[in-house]
């Protein structure tokens, strides 16, 4: 079966730096992607990887490794407004989104 | 950027009527539209995956006679929610995905509908 895995949730302090894992293991693989989902709103667009490394935009990056099924969000500079879900998804064989259950993220002054 | 947008933002129907929600994409053409539906503290749900001009394909255990779905054109997907219950009420989210010209299967999400059935 398909599945994704990233914790439930996490808690970081403003200012600083956290990191978000996401591990795959899917039919096929056509990149994998990062959500942030604010409470009542929809998802947006952080980034996309497709290739293995580091893409760096902004306060935020995204890691890749094919060869473990692996990804990470990092995100500095921590400020509230940054209070959200991370969803992670990937793009399988068939072009078709799996998403993993999403990371809440908490930030505390 | 693309920009998604979604009508109504929020619906409050009786038990056993419709509502119908459209998905607009408002600067680029999308052959493929995707409605999902997420319940309080849980992740994204696919309900149907829509393409323009053919049926459209549900994920196992969500009721294609319940749940119609309309892809009458490039900038355009309705989802009709068919004798709503209370069950029904959930965060209803529909994306399009913008290939042409960009190469990336990105997906471009509207703001959701919040439907409340009473």
């Amino acid at each position: 079966g398909q599945n994704i895995d990233q914790p439930t949730e996490m808690t970081a302090t403003e200012g600083a730096i956290v990191q978000i894992n996401c591990t795959y293991q899917t039919s096929g693989f056509n990149g994998l992607f990062w959500y942030q989902q604010h409470a009542g709103e929809a998802p947006t667009f952080l980034s996309y990887n497709v290739l293995d490394g580091l893409e760096e935009k902004g306060r935020f990056s995204s890691f890749l490794s094919r060869s473990k099924g692996y990804s990470y969000l990092l995100l500095k500079e921590l400020q509230m407004k940054d209070s959200a879900s991370y969803l992670c998804a990937v793009l399988d064989s068939n072009y078709q989104l799996i998403w993993g259950a999403g990371t809440k993220l908490i930030i505390k002054p | 950027g693309a920009v998604v947008s979604q009508h109504p933002s929020w619906v409050i129907c009786k038990s056993g009527t419709s509502v119908k929600i459209e998905c607009r994409s408002l600067d680029f053409q999308a052959t493929t539209m995707f409605w999902y539906r997420q319940f309080p503290k849980q992740s994204l749900m696919l309900m149907a995956t829509s393409n323009e001009g053919s049926k459209a394909t549900y994920e196992q255990g969500v009721e294609k006679d319940k749940f119609l779905i309309n892809h009458a054109s490039l900038t355009l997907s309705t989802l009709t929610v068919t004798s709503a219950h209370p069950e029904d009420s959930s965060f209803y989210i529909c994306s399009a995905r913008d290939q042409e010209g960009r190469g990336v299967y990105e997906q471009y999400f509207g703001p959701g509908t919040r439907l409340t059935v009473t």
